[in-house]
């Protein structure tokens, strides 16, 4: 099983900042990552997948790098909405996911 | 638009066995998509439980699948999840959602979602 390994598990942000959310994958699964926000009784929320491209109806202020190993969500300027647990999921062999990063207010 | 609405037992006894079914609207279950079922215990990740097509093929995780079962019913599209000998690690929302196989090739990730079934194993 491929392990995501996410990094930190919160993050204290004030709003108009920037947050960087890290994830990482216990072998290499090229692009084949997606992001998730989750906000508190909800369900997850498709952001991204493939790394870096953004889901339908997601704010230009989220963007999403990496490969291989190494994969980062940026939120530019976090707005109110924002603040919430954002997962990456893997894709390259079956599906995994991290343990989540919660954005919290600072 | 297409929308997930989750049902089912909500406490189950240990080693008892855990039901829950998706009904799907705004997509046909008959059409070639892979409907999905994850799990969320409380305070912790996301953990993917298996898919199913509508032709019946599945595809389950190798550590749940002595205890997995999933089905369809195109009559009333909706899909259902059978969990057997279930113990308190198996207290968890269910989240049923999709990968859309609509394009020349089936996507990888999951949308939309229900929003979720919460399960407790209990005696």
């Amino acid at each position: 099983e491929i392990v995501m390994t996410q990094s930190p598990a919160t993050l204290s942000v004030s709003p108009g900042e920037r947050a960087t959310l890290s994830c990482r994958a216990s072998q290499s699964i090229n692009s084949n990552l997606a992001w998730y926000q989750q906000k508190p009784g909800q369900a997850p929320r498709l952001l991204m997948y493939d790394a870096s491209t953004r889901a339908t109806g997601v704010p230009a202020r989220f963007s999403g790098s990496g490969s291989g190993t190494e994969f980062t969500l940026t939120i530019s300027s976090l707005q109110s909405e924002d603040f919430a647990v954002y997962y990456c999921q893997q894709y390259n062999y079956w599906y995994t996911f991290g343990q989540g990063t919660k954005v919290e207010i600072k | 638009q297409v929308q997930l609405q989750e049902s089912g037992s909500g406490l189950v006894k240990p080693s008892g066995t855990l039901s829950l079914t998706c009904a799907v609207s705004g997509d046909s279950l008959s059409n070639n998509d892979w409907w999905t079922w994850v799990r969320q215990p409380p305070g912790k990740g996301l953990e993917w439980i298996g898919e199913i097509k509508g032709s019946g093929s599945t595809n389950y995780k190798s550590s749940l699948k002595s205890r997995v079962t999933m089905s369809v019913d195109k009559t009333n599209n909706q899909f259902s999840l059978s969990l057997s000998f279930v113990t308190a690690a198996d207290t968890a929302v269910y989240y049923c959602t999709r990968r859309d196989c609509s394009g020349r090739s089936c996507l990888n990730w999951f949308d939309p979602w229900g929003q979720g079934s919460l399960v407790i194993v209990s005696s």
